[in-house]
């Protein structure tokens, strides 16, 4: 079956540190992946997607590349911030359906 | 990002009591999906919906939960007789192109 496997947490960074989340996948099909926040007290949101081989998803300084050749999509921050705190899920959908990994906690420290 | 609403934010039962957890889309959509988070744990996926049909459904998704689409614009989602272990996060989600958009979640609690 699907499945998502992220790096165990929590994560626990400095302002303006690097933020590197890995998560490598197995699927059945050609998934499209996608990394989603959860803040605390609140439900789960987009943050970005790559639907093909090599795309590359961003989104508020987050970066994450598709690589099929290592079934892979690490994502990463060049300087994250205290309001970055929150835990984030890697995902892939097959055929409708979200298959999540098990959320990696990012806490930020001023 | 379409918009999903979900109701009541949280529902407090008792052990044995169906509770029905509804979805509001803002927009017309056709498929739509729920999910589950288990308190610390990872959200997982319950079943979608298309066209007012089951399309897919996973092994938690037992002869106690269903769903419907009693109006064209609520989706439901009813649990007939709850037990302990359904006390988690109920999230409903709707289609994007390619992604899909989840609304703030109902936390039920069983006692």
């Amino acid at each position: 079956g699907d499945s998502v496997t992220q790096m165990e947490g929590p994560v626990t960074l400095s302002e303006e540190a690097f933020l590197t989340i890995n998560c490598t996948y197995t699927a059945t099909g050609y998934p499209s992946l996608f990394w989603y926040v959860q803040y605390p007290g609140e439900g789960l949101q987009l943050l970005l997607k790559a639907t093909k081989a090599d795309d590359k998803g961003s989104n508020k300084g987050f970066e994450a590349t598709y690589r099929k050749e290592t079934t892979s999509f690490h994502l990463e921050k060049g300087s994250v911030q205290v309001s970055d705190s929150a835990v984030y899920f890697c995902a892939l959908l097959v055929g409708g359906k979200l298959t999540f990994g098990q959320g990696t906690i990012l806490t930020v420290h001023p | 990002e379409p918009e999903v609403t979900q109701t009541p934010s949280h529902q407090v039962t008792q052990m044995g009591q169906e509770v029905i957890l509804r979805c509001v889309p803002i927009s017309n959509h056709l498929y739509f999906y729920w999910y589950r988070q288990i308190l610390g744990q990872k959200v997982e996926f319950l079943v979608s919906f298309y066209n007012n049909e089951i399309s897919e459904k996973s092994e938690i998704f037992d002869d106690q939960f269903s769903v419907e689409r009693p109006d064209g614009s609520n989706f439901t989602l009813k649990i007939r007789s709850t037990k302990l272990e359904d006390s988690a996060m109920y999230f409903c989600a709707i289609d994007g192109a390619v992604e899909q958009f989840f609304g703030p979640g109902t936390r039920l609690t069983v006692l």
